[in-house]
């Protein structure tokens, strides 16, 4: 079974500062990657995923990401972080037969600073 | 386009009932899958349908099952509740087999057992 690692189950920035939040998965295949956000009370909207090709993801939000498989690591950042940006993101895999179950890691809290 | 929809939005239940959550996918996807959130376990899967066949569950148990409507409708239900099944409970839709195909999520359930 695949997993997932989130470094960090908090970090804080400061608003207009770089945001890197890391991610490692364990797998001996390419894998499926995504990045999902949620909001207090919401569901989980995607803000990236990788799937073949090229390694690095634009996603929404100015948010990216970067496949990197010698390092089996799949960090997200943006260059500046906003207010809005607050909120708790989730590294995930696809897996099973059909890659139809994804694993997600523990979760980062964003805390943005005025 | 309407976005994945989910019924009830809250539920307060006391321990030994059962409970029945509904998810309504995105017009157009056929395969659905549910994931329970908790503070202490995250994420994880429960299963996922297509085509009114489930072709993936995770590791809960025989309590927690679903089923899949013909027009990709999808319930879940849980019986004799108990305390620790308070938790988020999310659907999410994709076009066909999640693999690389994005699974878009609803708002949750929440699901208080008392």
């Amino acid at each position: 079974a695949q997993s997932v690692t989130q470094l960090g189950s908090h970090v804080s920035v400061s608003e207009g500062a770089l945001v890197l939040l890391r991610c490692n998965y364990s797998s001996s295949v390419p894998p499926y990657l995504f990045w999902y956000v949620q909001y207090p009370n919401q569901g989980l909207q995607l803000l990236l995923k990788y799937t073949t090709g090229a390694t690095l993801v634009k996603g929404i939000n100015g948010f990216e990401a970067e496949f990197k498989k010698s390092e089996t690591s799949f960090h997200l950042t943006k260059p500046s972080a906003h207010m809005s940006d607050a909120a708790e993101y989730f590294c995930a895999v696809s897996e099973g037969e059909y890659g139809n179950k994804l694993v997600f890691g523990a979760g980062t809290i964003l805390r943005v600073k005025s | 386009k309407a976005g994945v929809t989910q019924t009830p939005r809250y539920l307060i239940k006391t321990r030994g009932q059962q409970v029945t959550l509904s998810c309504s996918p995105i017009s157009g996807h056929r395969s659905v899958s549910w994931y329970q959130q908790t503070p202490g376990q995250g994420l994880q899967f429960l299963f996922e349908y297509f085509s009114e066949t489930q072709r993936n569950k995770g590791n809960f148990p025989g309590r927690f099952s679903g089923r899949q409507f013909s027009n990709s409708r999808s319930e879940m239900n849980v019986s004799t509740l108990e305390l620790g099944d308070s938790a988020l409970y999310l659907c999410a839709s994709s076009w066909t087999s999640p693999g690389g195909d994005t699974q878009y999520f609803g708002p949750g359930t929440r699901l208080t057992v008392l």
